[in-house]
């Protein structure tokens, strides 16, 4: 599975635009890009997932280049709700095991 | 909101000591996998089980085994409890292709002192 690299932590303001980028170089054809996202002691919660190009839902939208080799997410106006881990995780969406890394801590500022 | 349900929500046991970890998957789902989650860590998977059979395993010893019933609920026993499984431990289900993301439940936080 494709190792994901992504920063430790990030901080922002109440009402800005957030991307968080996970470099995945070693992206396999049959991967795809999934994020999620965690709040203190509760289980991680699925945000996005994308293949290709760029996908958006009513709460991210997910950013692939052509080389697909990182991905970005963008959190639009961010609320001080929004403060969690975020994963970047990459696998063959065959349903087998996730591979998390150490996660964005998101923190944000009123 | 049918999703997943885990107890017990915390839990201290004595080194040593076995313990059982219950989880139901969400409606529809009939995929359970555990993950174990350090302070400041990411989820380390543990093991996935699909029709009453483990279907794949991470990196833990044997005292980690698991049970998945006729409805889809799952079980996590570990045995002889070592301090270093104190951790948060997560259950997620899915459908067996993982269409539509894993969806968890709130975890057991397990103490061993």
């Amino acid at each position: 599975l494709a190792k994901t690299t992504q920063p430790i932590s990030m901080d922002s303001y109440e009402g800005q635009e957030v991307n968080i980028t996970c470099s995945h170089n070693n992206i396999a054809t049959n991967d795809y890009i999934t994020w999620y996202q965690q709040f203190p002691s509760q289980g991680p919660r699925f945000i996005i997932q994308g293949y290709k190009t760029k996908v958006t839902n009513e709460v991210a939208s997910l950013f692939i280049p052509a080389d697909r080799k990182s991905s970005t997410l963008s959190l639009p106006r961010v609320s001080l709700s929004d403060t969690a881990v975020y994963y970047c995780l990459v696998g063959d969406h065959q349903g087998g095991k996730l591979i998390f890394g150490q996660g964005t801590e998101l923190s944000v500022k009123p | 909101d049918a999703g997943v349900t885990q107890s017990p929500t915390h839990l201290i046991k004595t080194r040593g000591q076995q313990v059982t970890l219950r989880c139901s998957p969400k409606s529809g789902h009939d995929t359970v996998s555990w993950y174990q989650q350090a302070l400041g860590q990411g989820p380390q998977f543990i093991f996935q089980y699909y029709e009453e059979e483990e279907r794949q395993r991470g990196n833990f010893p044997d005292r980690f085994s698991g049970h998945q019933f006729p409805n889809y609920s799952s079980e996590l026993n570990v045995n002889a409890l070592l301090l270093g499984d104190s951790a948060l431990y997560l259950c997620a289900s899915s459908f067996p292709t993982g269409d539509g993301g894993y969806t968890f439940g709130s975890g057991t936080r397990l103490t061993v002192v």
